[in-house]
């Protein structure tokens, strides 16, 4: 069974770019969650779709971050316009059931992003 | 404010004896704590968990240890094995917070010294 995969593993762009994040989870998972680890901090909560639904976004730093996820499979997450203090390892997750709490979320590599 | 703290940021331990890593949480909401370990370039990876419901769970080498009272839970590796060395995050999650998110320590740094 594949795991979480994430695109691309690097991207270093320039302070007011755009870059958008991919995320495939593990097939038949409806949960998806991203998030993000700063400068060797904790590793932070951004999102959480339901299959196609936000069910979270209480994490998302602000309005420049825009996460999709369309027909419920993989996601998106995009930053637009990106600042220096957007850099970091942004990490995807992904857990089978629906309801539940305890569920065992699994990450991809991640992907690391840069502001130049 | 940190929910969830590992106090420790390194840890060395001999190849063959115990790792003890320590995480404390402030949150009484949380009742599922998870253990990831995580390599250089490399997403983090599940190694095991436990409900509050229970005060210890067993799997093969790693025992993690709940303390409710003291808001408290350990991971025990024994016997600890150089392979072992990789940065390893506590994480807390619960129903009762109206989602499924995970809260993560800081991170501990093993090194297991051959």
């Amino acid at each position: 069974e594949a795991g979480v995969t994430q695109f691309p593993s690097h991207s270093v762009i320039e302070k007011g770019q755009t870059v958008t994040l991919r995320c495939d989870p593990i097939s038949g998972h409806d949960n998806l969650y991203w998030y993000r680890r700063v400068m060797g901090k904790e590793i932070k909560f951004l999102l959480h779709f339901v299959k196609e639904s936000k069910q979270d976004e209480s994490g998302m730093p602000n309005n420049r971050f825009l996460a999709e996820r369309t027909g419920g499979t993989y996601s998106t997450l995009k930053v637009q316009p990106a600042e220096l203090e957007d850099s970091g390892v942004y990490f995807c997750a992904s857990s089978q059931l629906a309801t539940g709490y305890t569920d065992t979320q699994y990450f991809g590599p991640g992907t690391r992003l840069t502001v130049l | 404010d940190q929910q969830v703290k590992q106090n420790s940021p390194s840890l060395s331990v001999q190849e063959g004896r115990i790792s003890i890593l320590n995480c404390d949480y402030t949150n009484s909401m949380f009742d599922y704590f998870l253990w990831y370990k995580k390599y250089p370039a490399e997403g983090p990876t599940f190694l095991i968990s436990i409900s509050s419901i229970k005060d210890k769970n067993e799997d093969g080498r790693f025992t993690v240890f709940l303390n409710k009272s003291a808001k408290h839970l350990s991971l025990h590796i024994v016997p600890s094995q150089p392979g072992d060395s990789a940065v390893y995050f506590c994480a807390a999650s619960g129903q009762s917070s109206g989602t499924y998110k995970y809260i993560f320590g800081t991170g501990t740094r093993l090194k297991v010294l051959a």
